[in-house]
């Protein structure tokens, strides 16, 4: 245990669902990030939040939203996914934008 | 952009023999870290070393970093079946950590 987890750790979803993804850190972390990991490419950063605030946005579609209500819990929403969407999606926090982050199980999404 | 590339892609090794595993990148950095991902799993986060640092001892894990070459190896020592994972080299370059493809590491009992 890492102290990172996320929900859920499968998720099978079509095209026109809508669903999200949560991550929780018990660590008292102030930087919260989501990754993405697709066979056979480097991990891809997706956001990062510091203090609840969105401070990188990787340009990624608009078809997934993050939320950080608070600094223990990230939201990454998703609507109108991709089949090329499908990936394992990890969520990492770390205790400033500097040290070494602290990874999250991860999420294996696929879309149908 | 990838920053940092590890090399090789693949390692096979007998238990007890020691790997090393190289990571090389382009632009200048604050720290390196390396993580281990077992298949599926989320990574874990093994070592971090600052760029005014040169050699950094873990367990039977040993970085170092050559600034001026852009270029860290991870060395473990006396391996064992259960180091079996990938390796992931990241750099940390204006507080953004960006991962290599990884090193798939075999150790055969």
């Amino acid at each position: 245990e890492t102290g990172v987890t996320q929900t859920p750790r499968h998720l099978v979803m079509g095209m026109t669902n809508k669903k999200s993804l949560k991550c929780e850190q018990h660590l008292g972390h102030n930087a919260m990030y989501w990754y993405k990991q697709s066979a056979k490419k480097p991990l891809e950063l997706m956001f990062v939040y510091s203090l609840e605030e969105r401070v990188e946005n990787n340009s990624v579609p608009s078809r997934f939203s993050p939320e950080c209500p608070n600094s223990s819990h990230l939201f990454l929403h998703l609507h109108t996914l991709q089949p090329e969407d499908s990936a394992l999606y990890l969520c990492a926090s770390s205790q400033d934008l500097k040290g070494g982050a602290f990874f999250g199980q991860g999420t294996r999404l696929t879309v149908v | 952009s990838q920053q940092g590339e590890e090399d090789p892609q693949a390692l096979s090794i007998q238990e007890g023999e020691n790997a090393t595993m190289n990571c090389s990148y382009k632009t200048s950095i604050n720290n390196l870290q390396w993580y281990r991902q077992n298949s599926g799993r989320g990574l874990v986060h093994l070592i971090l070393i600052r760029s005014n640092e040169r050699e950094k001892h873990s367990g039977r894990l040993r970085v170092t970093l050559d600034t001026s070459k852009k270029s860290s190896s991870l060395l473990i020592t006396a391996s064992r079946a259960a180091d079996t994972a990938s390796y992931f080299c990241a750099t940390d370059a204006n507080s953004k950590l960006t991962f290599g493809k990884g090193i798939t590491l075999s150790v055969r009992p």
